[in-house]
């Protein structure tokens, strides 16, 4: 089955820039989707297709694709950005039927 | 803005069937897709299937010989439920609204907004 792979940890102090990468083999066909889950809550939608950012998510949430790996860049991390992040995508077929997610990066600040 | 309510059962016996309901609020519940994920405790998301309005599905192959899924539109609900559960049926159950395009015969989806979830345990 189609897998996407996330480091499972990433820390980095305040005020500087967290990449939290993510890996599968159909993304340069599928574009990614990030959540952020913050302990006991729902995941929120932080970036969609790869790097457009919906209303309400700070400027200091970005994403970017390059080949089979699309990276979610946190720019001047504050200590709220402190959240489990999980990719989402759809496998190799190019549909949106089989629905993936990533193992989850914990994001710590230091 | 829309909002979602997930309600039913918290505890659940094994080989018995786990229902659980999403109450759509602030819009309609037409004209979309709508998804159940699940999380069991310190683990990663798990997606479990969807629903359109007019009741067609698509199932998680891993999932789906137990899943049944259901939309009420004059209620603006929609409904899981899952068979012969066991203790690895145990999780946070959210329901999301599943947006999804469709673009040159590709598709892709993706999941906003989120229910706050419900606790389901498997247990006897």
């Amino acid at each position: 089955s189609y897998e996407l792979t996330q480091p499972p940890s990433v820390s980095v102090s305040p005020g500087q820039t967290a990449r939290i990468t993510c890996s599968g083999d159909a993304l340069p066909k599928q574009y990614a989707y990030w959540y952020q889950q913050k302990p006991g809550q729902a995941p929120v939608l932080v970036i969609y297709k790869d790097s457009e950012r919906p209303s309400g998510i700070p400027e200091r949430f970005s994403g970017s694709s390059s080949g089979t790996t699309v990276t979610l860049t946190i720019s001047g991390v504050q200590a709220e950005d402190e959240a489990d992040y999980y990719c989402q995508s759809a496998d190799s077929s190019g549909t949106y039927r089989d629905v993936v997610f990533g193992g989850g990066t914990k994001l710590t600040v230091l | 803005q829309v909002q979602l309510q997930e309600s039913g059962p918290g505890l659940v016996k094994p080989s018995e069937t786990l229902s659980l309901t999403c109450t759509v609020s602030g819009g309609s519940i037409s004209s979309y897709y709508w998804s159940w994920i699940r999380q069991p405790a310190g683990k990663g998301l798990e997606w479990i299937g969807r629903i359109y309005t007019s009741g067609s599905t698509n199932y998680n192959p891993s999932l789906k010989s137990r899943v049944t899924m259901s939309v009420d539109t004059s209620k603006n609900q929609f409904s899981l439920k899952l068979s012969s559960v066991t203790a690895a049926d145990t999780a946070v159950y959210y329901c999301a609204r599943d947006i999804v395009v469709v673009v040159a015969a590709t598709g892709f989806n993706w999941f906003d907004p989120w229910g706050q979830g419900t606790l389901v345990t498997v247990s006897s």
